[in-house]
């Protein structure tokens, strides 16, 4: 069973550019969640898709977008990058008939000078 | 509005010294309550899912017991490579999103 994966692993921008950062759902699963992790705090949902459609989303601005492919593969696009935005971004995958559990990606470290 | 508090922030252990780590939730309508294990740099590790009030579940040296406003993950006996930060997380309504805690920085000395 292959599990989360997502790339790139680091990535630095600076202030004003825009980043795609892509994640790859574990067989079998057909749901994909983005979260946000500041250094020394918890993960904060951006938000989540559903057969290729948002399904709910949190606290976050426009300028975060995102996707999801029939093959259920994702993308996270950030327009307008801002210094607040350098962070641990991780993509989670689930299915629906299960628990609901969610199991992450190794994450991807943005750094925005 | 639906909030995850975690206590300590810290904590230091001697390796065989057990203790608990603790998380208090508010939410309208629980769907689950998750315990992730975070290494340095990396993705969190599920853990267990709990469900309902009185449940309890195992995994070697943890388990995970939960009533109607708190969790706690109780660590008996730890190794230093229970060294992490252990993340607890609630679901709430129809959507996955998934509300965490701060976490807790777990050390275990040798």
């Amino acid at each position: 069973e292959t599990g989360v994966t997502q790339s790139p692993t680091h990535l630095i921008k600076t202030r004003g550019q825009q980043v795609t950062l892509r994640c790859s759902s574990q067989s079998g699963h057909n749901t994909v969640s983005w979260y946000q992790q500041a250094l020394g705090q918890g993960p904060q949902f951006i938000f989540q898709y559903y057969r290729e459609e948002e399904n709910g989303r949190g606290n976050f601005p426009p300028r975060f977008s995102g996707l999801q492919f029939p093959n259920y593969s994702s993308e996270l696009n950030v327009n307008a990058l801002e210094l607040d935005d350098s962070a641990l971004y991780l993509c989670a995958s689930s299915s629906p008939g299960r628990g609901g559990e969610q199991f992450f990606g190794p994450g991807t470290r943005l750094t925005v000078l | 509005e639906d909030q995850v508090t975690q206590s300590p922030e810290a904590l230091r252990l001697q390796e065989g010294e057990s203790s608990s780590l603790n998380c208090s939730y508010t939410v309208s309508g629980l769907r689950g309550l998750f315990w992730y294990r975070q290494d340095p740099g990396k993705g969190p590790e599920f853990l267990f899912t709990l469900y309902s009030a009185g449940e309890e579940k195992e995994k070697e040296r943890l388990k995970a017991t939960l009533t109607k406003k708190e969790s706690f993950l109780h660590i008996t006996a730890p190794k230093p490579e229970d060294s992490a930060t252990y993340l607890c997380a609630v679901r709430s309504g129809n959507t996955g999103k998934l509300i965490f805690g701060q976490g807790t920085t777990l050390q275990v000395k040798p």
